[in-house]
């Protein structure tokens, strides 16, 4: 079976831009959770989607947003880029991440860069 | 609400010998534990899991970790390290019917051949 994909892998953009990353789950999974790694402040939930639903939303600004499509695959947004956006930003899939021990598989990342 | 503390920042080891990953939880729940490990330029890989069967659990490359309750503790421990461990560790917790994952600050671990 195929891993978690992500795209791009890195990206470089300047402040007030926007920036879509996409991720494709791994087949037949349905959940697709997104997090934020920075040095500073570790990795940080943004949010989850289930069967194009979201159910679960981090503590970020709304210029983070996010959707899934019908095939699980899932974008997430940033809109009016700021410099404390650059980070790694990870893709996370499981089958049904509100179960209780559901693993997530991780993808590469996109490694953004707002300069 | 969850949260996870990794005790060392980071950890230094000889190759070959034990390497111990301390991580301490609060949680009002049973919660579900894990570990990934997260090597240079890459994704995050699962180590194991704790999802309240045996206390003692085993992952993958030779890793295990220890559940207990009363110290509300899930140190990661491999008897013998290997170059291929250097990399940075979370701890991280899940509860029942939540839907993100509460990570720890990672240890990042050095093997000195």
């Amino acid at each position: 079976k195929a891993g978690v994909t992500q795209t791009p892998r890195y990206l470089i953009k300047t402040r007030g831009q926007q920036v879509t990353l996409s991720c494709s789950p791994i087949s037949g999974h349905r959940s697709v959770s997104w997090y934020q790694q920075t040095p500073g402040q570790g990795l940080q939930f943004l949010f989850e989607y289930f069967s194009e639903t979201q159910r679960n939303k981090g503590n970020f600004p709304g210029r983070f947003s996010g959707r899934q499509f019908s095939n699980s695959r899932s974008e997430m947004n940033v809109s009016t880029l700021e410099l404390g956006d650059s980070a790694l930003y990870l893709c996370a899939s499981s089958i049904n991440t509100g179960q209780a021990a559901s693993e997530q598989f991780f993808g590469p990342g996109t490694r953004l860069t707002v300069l | 609400a969850q949260s996870v503390t990794q005790l060392d920042s980071h950890v230094s080891v000889s190759e070959g010998t034990p390497v111990l990953l301390r991580c301490n939880y609060s949680s009002s729940y049973s919660p579900s534990l894990f570990w990934y490990v997260q090597h240079p330029n890459k994704g995050l890989q699962l180590l194991l899991k704790y999802t309240s069967a045996a206390t003692l659990v085993k992952g993958i490359n030779g890793f295990e970790a220890e559940f207990k309750k009363s110290e509300t503790s899930f140190h990661l421990t491999k008897p013998s390290a290997h170059m291929s461990d250097a990399a940075e560790y979370f701890c991280v917790v899940k509860l029942i019917n939540d839907y993100k994952l509460s990570f720890g600050a990672g240890t990042t671990v050095t093997v000195r051949a």
